[in-house]
């Protein structure tokens, strides 16, 4: 089955830089990479996602890329805010598995004020 | 729209009890996700279901869960004789087709074995 790993596992960044996560798959079959964003008992939140027909993806200050050939895509936070800081999870699904997601472990972003 | 509802939000049983989860999809939604999240840990895949059929269970343990979505009502997640390592979260997901969409999670439901 597909395999989702997740870099770093940790992330503290000042507020107002930028952050990224970088997130890697195995299966090449694989074309619809959602990110949610899970803040501390609270549910997952889906925030932007991309298919594979794509390259790239904004959304005001996150922007999601994919590679194909190399089999990872990235999240980008830009102008980080302390409302920033959450867990944030990488998913992927293919055409033949019912739409079921397979996660990353999720990287904790910290913004510091 | 009150996207959906999952209950109870957390629930407590002691070794050995059953415990039933419940969730609600969103309006117009026929296809439920049911996942479970260990502490620090991210989301497994558990069980797919449409109305009345369950479409892929590959990720449920093969003994004590089950799952069900009937013609009326919620889909229920049944966990008999629970053990310390059911302790987690489980969420609930639903989407609108067979198609590959972002899913809307519940609140979820955390489960304490004690």
């Amino acid at each position: 089955g597909e395999n989702v790993e997740q870099h770093p596992s940790t992330l503290s960044v000042q507020e107002g830089d930028s952050a990224v996560i970088k997130c890697t798959y195995s299966d090449s079959a694989s074309n619809y990479f959602p990110w949610y964003k899970q803040e501390l008992g609270k549910r997952p939140q889906l925030i932007i996602d991309i298919r594979s027909n794509v390259g790239e993806k904004k959304d005001q200050r996150i922007a999601v890329t994919l590679n194909k050939t190399a089999k990872h895509f990235s999240l980008h936070i830009t102008e980080t805010q302390p409302e920033d800081s959450a867990v944030y999870f990488c998913a992927a699904s293919n055409p033949y598995g019912n739409n079921r997601l397979a996660f990353g472990k999720g990287n904790q972003v910290v913004v510091i004020p | 729209n009150a996207g959906v509802m999952q209950n109870p939000r957390h629930l407590v049983r002691r070794r050995g009890q059953e415990a039933r989860l419940r969730c609600s999809p969103m309006k117009g939604h026929s296809h439920v996700y049911w996942y479970r999240q260990l502490p620090e840990e991210g989301l497994k895949f558990m069980v797919y279901l449409q109305k009345e059929n369950i479409i892929d269970e590959s990720g449920m343990p093969k003994e004590r869960f089950s799952a069900e979505f009937p013609k009326e009502g919620p889909s229920i997640l049944r966990i008999q004789q629970v053990v310390r390592g059911d302790s987690a979260a489980y969420f609930c997901a639903s989407s609108p087709g067979a198609g590959n969409h972002g899913y809307t999670f519940g609140s979820g439901t955390r489960l304490t074995v004690v």
